[in-house]
């Protein structure tokens, strides 16, 4: 089965820093995977995702992700990272074995600092 | 336009009681989920109905019995509610398919008391 796993449950970057939020998966197939956002009392919003075209993903907002196959890694990266980024952030991957569904990180909030 | 609606927002409600939650989508999709947040912010999946066909029910309690009328909407009625259903919950539409985003709606929070 496939899984998730976001290292660090909390990231504090200073305004104009780069956000690095990490995420390593695993995958008996080639993986699907997703980055979403939750900024707080609201659903989830699609960063971008990774669909095996171009290992590296631009995403709303200035975010991107690198797809590593050898790392089994899909980081999240921002150059400079802007207040309204405070949120919490979601990698998810695909299990497409029985039906469709999305199977979810435990998460990382990012405290963004002036 | 709203893509994926849920109603109510906010459920509180006491031990024992039945509630339900509607969720409606007008993005043409033809699957549809249940998720549920935990306390921890922890998400997972709890069904999956495609077609109005339910093709994913993870172990979840009897209690909770989902309903799809149709393609477009997906219900999700809970009986005699506990302390631990507390959550807040979302539902989702995508196309089938696992390259397929999935888009959330705003999400239920509900309280037992």
């Amino acid at each position: 089965a496939q899984s998730v796993t976001q290292l660090g449950s909390h990231v504090s970057v200073s305004e104009g820093a780069l956000v690095l939020l990490r995420c390593n998966y695993s995958s008996s197939v080639p993986p699907y995977l997703f980055w979403y956002v939750q900024y707080p009392n609201q659903g989830l919003q699609l960063l971008l995702k990774y669909t095996s075209a171009a290992t590296l993903v631009k995403g709303i907002n200035g975010f991107e992700a690198e797809f590593k196959k050898s790392e089994t890694s899909f980081h999240l990266t921002k150059p400079s990272a802007h207040m309204s980024d405070a949120a919490e952030y979601f990698c998810a991957v695909s299990d497409t074995e029985y039906g469709n569904k999305l199977v979810f990180g435990a998460g990382t909030i990012l405290r963004v600092k002036s | 336009d709203t893509a994926v609606s849920q109603t109510p927002k906010y459920l509180v409600t006491q031990m024992g009681n039945d509630k339900s939650i509607k969720c409606e989508q007008n993005l043409g999709h033809d699957t549809m989920y249940w998720y549920k947040q935990d306390s921890k912010k922890f998400l997972k999946i709890m069904f999956s109905y495609n077609n109005k066909e339910l093709i994913i029910n993870e172990t979840v309690p009897n209690r909770f019995s989902p309903k799809s009328p149709d393609k477009a909407h997906l219900n999700l009625h809970i009986n005699s509610l506990e302390l631990g259903d507390s959550a807040v919950y979302f539902c989702a539409s995508s196309q089938r398919g696992g390259s397929y985003e999935q888009y959330f709606g705003p999400g239920t929070r509900l309280t037992v008391t």
